[in-house]
């Protein structure tokens, strides 16, 4: 089974500043993906950014940016320069290969960025 | 490209009565759509993966008399909740999962159906 934990409820940021926003995983399987999933107030979830397992290097996205260490099962997701447009839910989410490959969300980190 | 069109976006209807909820890939073909719901404030929970052709798999807990999931074709899945009550008053979400050159590997997802029983 997978299972996804963001422990930080709520977050906030000034205008301009960087954040980071924690997520640890558990998955038996070898091959999967990572995602983070942004869902402003119209719940429309929009892909923020994604990770290959097999791939050692750190996706970046503009000013998206994670630290994937896949030994210590945990993916990180930073955003440089906030803007006001990031306020949004945030999840993180673990996709495994072979089988159903279902996605599997965490609960979830609220980001309020302060002007 | 990769678009998965979800309607209706609100509905209402009373207590005892049935309702459906449409997920149409519109560019591509969905072999497997998952439907989720989400409470306020919480996050996505796994009901159903549907497959073209075939029955769908329930979460455990899911009533799949309840909530009945049908994806005759590679474009349109459906959830019909039946008998709805106020309690399955929610905000239903569908997704599919895209792969290809252009989009890479990932899921794509309808904009929701907020539900209210009445």
């Amino acid at each position: 089974a997978q299972t996804v934990t963001q422990s930080q409820p709520e977050m906030s940021v000034q205008e301009a500043e960087t954040v980071t926003l924690s997520c640890t995983y558990d998955t038996s399987e070898n091959n999967y993906y990572l995602f983070w999933y942004k869902q402003p107030p119209s719940r429309q979830m929009i892909l923020v950014i994604r990770q290959e397992a097999y791939k050692q290097q750190n996706a970046t996205e503009n000013r998206f940016s994670v630290n994937f260490q896949k030994a210590a099962k945990s993916f990180s997701l930073k955003i440089s320069d906030s803007q006001l447009g990031d306020t949004a839910m945030y999840f993180c989410a673990l996709a495994a290969q072979g089988g159903s490959e279902k996605l599997v969300f965490g609960k979830g980190t609220k980001l309020t960025v302060n002007p | 490209g990769a678009v998965v069109s979800q309607h209706p976006s609100r509905v209402i209807c009373k207590s005892g009565t049935s309702v459906k909820i449409e997920c149409r890939s519109l560019d591509f073909q969905a072999t497997t759509m998952f439907w989720y719901r989400q409470f306020p404030k919480q996050s996505l929970m796994l009901m159903a993966t549907s497959n073209e052709g075939s029955k769908a798999t329930y979460e455990q807990g899911v009533e799949k008399d309840k909530f009945l999931i049908n994806h005759a074709s590679l474009t349109l899945s459906t959830l019909t909740v039946t008998s709805a009550h106020p309690e399955d008053s929610s905000f239903y979400i569908c997704s599919a999962r895209v792969f290809g050159a252009d989009v890479g590997y990932g899921y794509t997802f309808g904009s929701g159906t907020r539900l209210t029983v009445v």
